[in-house]
């Protein structure tokens, strides 16, 4: 079964100041990768998603950006974080070939402070 | 564009109780899926449902999906503390579209 890797777990950065939230996924060969946001108290915002190497739909216009270097890495950057950044951000992953669940990580928490 | 609608938002029950969670969805789908979370952590998954008619359990909690209603329950058997949590469902059509969540505190 796959595992996701979400790092850092935490994290409290100035506004202004860039990010990087990494994910690498193990066990699974060219999953579909995906970034979503959570508020506090509030549902799940699909940020980016990713069917392969290179390849990155955004799915809310803002200031952050997602990348995929290789197959089972994905990363969110921002080059100036705003204080509506603030939130628990988390990567998941599928497969198309099957009708699996999306498998989350255990999520990054940003405050903007 | 798909919507994705739970109620109630937010539950609070007695132990030993049963209630039932309510998720419509907008358009056309057959895969849906519920999801929980507890506080501070990610989202575990609970239950697929691929059918018209589809009824899956697990311990206390019994899903269920009717494709043509565009309905799908989510029913708790009496409740204990233990499945106090936010429970999500979710509709996939392309990519996978989240209803806002239900809150579910158990007393006792």
């Amino acid at each position: 079964s796959q595992t996701i890797h979400q790092w850092p777990a935490t994290l409290v950065q100035p506004v202004g100041s860039p990010l990087s939230l990494e994910c690498t996924v193990e066990g699974t060969s060219n999953p579909n990768l995906y970034w979503y946001r959570q508020a506090a108290g509030r549902g799940l915002q699909l940020l980016f998603y990713s069917v392969g190497i290179g390849q990155i739909s955004s799915e809310v216009p803002q200031n952050l950006s997602a990348s995929r270097p290789q197959d089972r890495q994905f990363i969110l950057s921002s080059k100036k974080l705003l204080l509506s950044d603030s939130g628990f951000y988390l990567c998941a992953s599928d497969r198309d070939l099957d009708n699996s669940p999306l498998h989350f990580g255990n999520g990054t928490r940003l405050t903007v402070t | 564009e798909l919507k994705v609608e739970q109620n109630p938002l937010f539950l609070s029950m007695q132990e030993g109780k049963n209630y039932t969670i309510y998720c419509n969805y907008s358009t056309t789908s057959d895969r849906l899926y519920w999801y929980r979370q507890d506080p501070g952590k990610s989202l575990e998954s609970l239950f697929v449902l691929l059918s018209n008619g589809a009824v899956k359990q697990e311990g206390r909690l019994m899903a269920s999906l009717d494709t043509k209603a565009r309905l799908s329950t989510l029913h708790i058997t009496a409740a204990v503390h233990d499945l106090s949590a936010t429970y999500f469902c979710a509709v996939d059509q392309t990519k996978l579209v989240f209803g806002k969540g239900t809150k579910l505190t158990v007393n006792p």
